[in-house]
């Protein structure tokens, strides 16, 4: 079964500074999706970014960017120039392509903080 | 464009009571979603329909838990009798399956609060 690690519960970064939060990931599927999630207090979860497992190349958001280490089974998320705004739980979730396809498996969460 | 729209938002019962709640999906999303999600924790999926019908219930708890898509449109989960471990939020969430990739959009949620 797959499954989805975040070892940070809290994170704080400075107003518009850059912040990094960690997630690794159990998979033996070869192909999948990789995301990360924001919820703010709302509780309505949007997307921040995507990550396709067969392309190399690390996805970019505006301010928001992963790195994706396949082999190491690792998908950071790197916030640039944090914003009030940024202030939220961030949920980092796996997607199969086979089995699990449509099932979206999620990590326990990272509550981060910005300080203005 | 309307989001996904759950209702209630918010929800105070007395355990053993019932509760329901309902999702309106994206318009032409045929793929509905239910999630779990505990305080402190990440979503979990209860239940999937593809249309009206339920193609992953494998982790709703048949025994108090039912949900119904009878149009392949809106949905509706409910808690018969609720528990004081139901409290949490319930997510739905809504997607166009076409292809390999579908992009899941969450609606609001109803946080259950149970006595």
């Amino acid at each position: 079964a797959q499954t989805v690690t975040q070892s940070q519960p809290e994170m704080s970064v400075q107003e518009a500074e850059t912040v990094t939060l960690s997630c690794t990931y159990d998979t033996s599927e070869s192909d999948y999706y990789l995301f990360w999630y924001k919820q703010p207090p709302s509780r309505q979860m949007i997307l921040v970014i995507r990550q396709e497992a067969y392309k190399q190349q690390n996805a970019t958001e505006n301010r928001f960017s992963v790195n994706f280490q396949k082999a190491a089974k690792s998908f950071s998320l790197k916030i640039s120039d944090s914003q009030l705004g940024d202030a939220a739980m961030y949920f980092c979730a796996y997607l199969g392509y086979g089995g699990s396809q449509g099932n979206l498996i999620f990590g326990k969460g990272t509550k981060l903080s910005v300080k203005p | 464009e309307a989001g996904v729209v759950q209702s209630p938002r918010y929800k105070i019962i007395e355990k053993k009571q019932p509760v329901a709640f309902w999702c309106n999906p994206i318009s032409g999303h045929n793929t509905l979603y239910w999630y779990l999600q505990n305080l402190g924790q990440g979503p979990e999926l209860l239940i999937r329909y593809e249309n009206e019908e339920a193609v992953d219930d494998s982790q709703l708890p048949k025994d108090r838990f039912s949900a119904e898509r009878l149009k392949g449109v809106d949905s509706t989960l409910k808690i018969q009798p609720a528990e004081l471990g139901d409290s949490a939020v319930y997510l739905c969430a809504s997607s166009f399956s076409f292809g390999v990739y579908n992009e899941q959009f969450f609606g609001p949620g109803t946080r259950l609060t149970v006595l």
